[in-house]
């Protein structure tokens, strides 16, 4: 079956940059594409953006456009999400998630909390 | 204004239906779009529910029960996610989500207690 796993909790403090990854497993890895989303304590969900991992395009949300990159490593199926410039309400737990054609965001990662502070 | 609005929270009674709506901004068609819907459980990621359209276009998540059905108020400019015969694991958060101007934007959440 499907299964994204997590890079785990990062510490990080203001200004750093901070790269999560997002190991794929039980599928082609080539064939979805990759969402993260954030979730701050007791927050609703933030779409940050997609990658394609077969093509490596991207799509940023406005808000993170300059701070995030989505890059990916086919010959690990690995998915990676850097953000820079972090601020403390950056504190989040962010997810991954595949996005086949034509269906919702299917099968999650189990997420991984970024905590930023001085 | 939010793109999408979603009451914060909302109470029902075991066997009894939920209607959770996720309100479109003024100006943005709900007929227009695909609906989808999440539900979230603490500590859990989302978990994908269903997307809805129009009755002749929708789909379900894989092995979600047929008692979690999608729909449209067009007057209110409205998503809706119908849950039918509550049960007590039905308690969680659920977020709607929509395609708009090239991304991907999700509602506030609405807190679903039963009781």
């Amino acid at each position: 079956q499907v299964q994204l796993v997590q890079s785990g909790a990062e510490v990080k403090k203001p200004g750093a940059s901070v790269k999560v990854s997002c190991k794929a497993s039980g599928y082609t890895f080539t064939t979805y594409d990759i969402n993260w989303v954030r979730q701050a304590t007791g927050q609703g969900l933030e779409w940050m953006g997609w990658m394609s991992p077969n093509s490596g395009n991207t799509g940023y949300a406005p808000k993170f456009q300059g701070r995030v990159t989505m890059t990916r490593s086919t010959s690990i199926s690995t998915a990676y999400m850097e953000l820079s410039g972090l601020k403390s309400e950056d504190t989040a737990v962010y997810y991954c998630a595949t996005s086949p054609p034509d269906w919702g965001f299917d099968n999650w990662g189990q997420g991984t909390q970024v905590t930023v502070s001085s | 204004q939010a793109v999408l609005t979603q009451p914060s929270s909302l109470s029902a009674s075991p066997g009894a239906s939920a209607s959770l709506t996720c309100t479109l901004r003024s100006g943005i068609n709900v007929g227009t779009y695909w609906i989808y819907w999440y539900q979230q459980k603490p500590g859990s990621p989302p978990q994908y529910l269903l997307k809805y359209k129009s009755d002749s276009d929708k789909q379900q998540g894989s092995g979600v029960p047929s008692r979690f059905s999608g729909s449209k108020d067009a007057s209110a400019n409205a998503g809706i996610l119908l849950i039918s015969g509550l049960q007590s694991e039905d308690e969680a958060d659920y977020y709607c989500m929509i395609w708009h101007n090239s991304a991907w934007v999700f509602g506030g959440g609405t807190k679903l207690t039963v009781l």
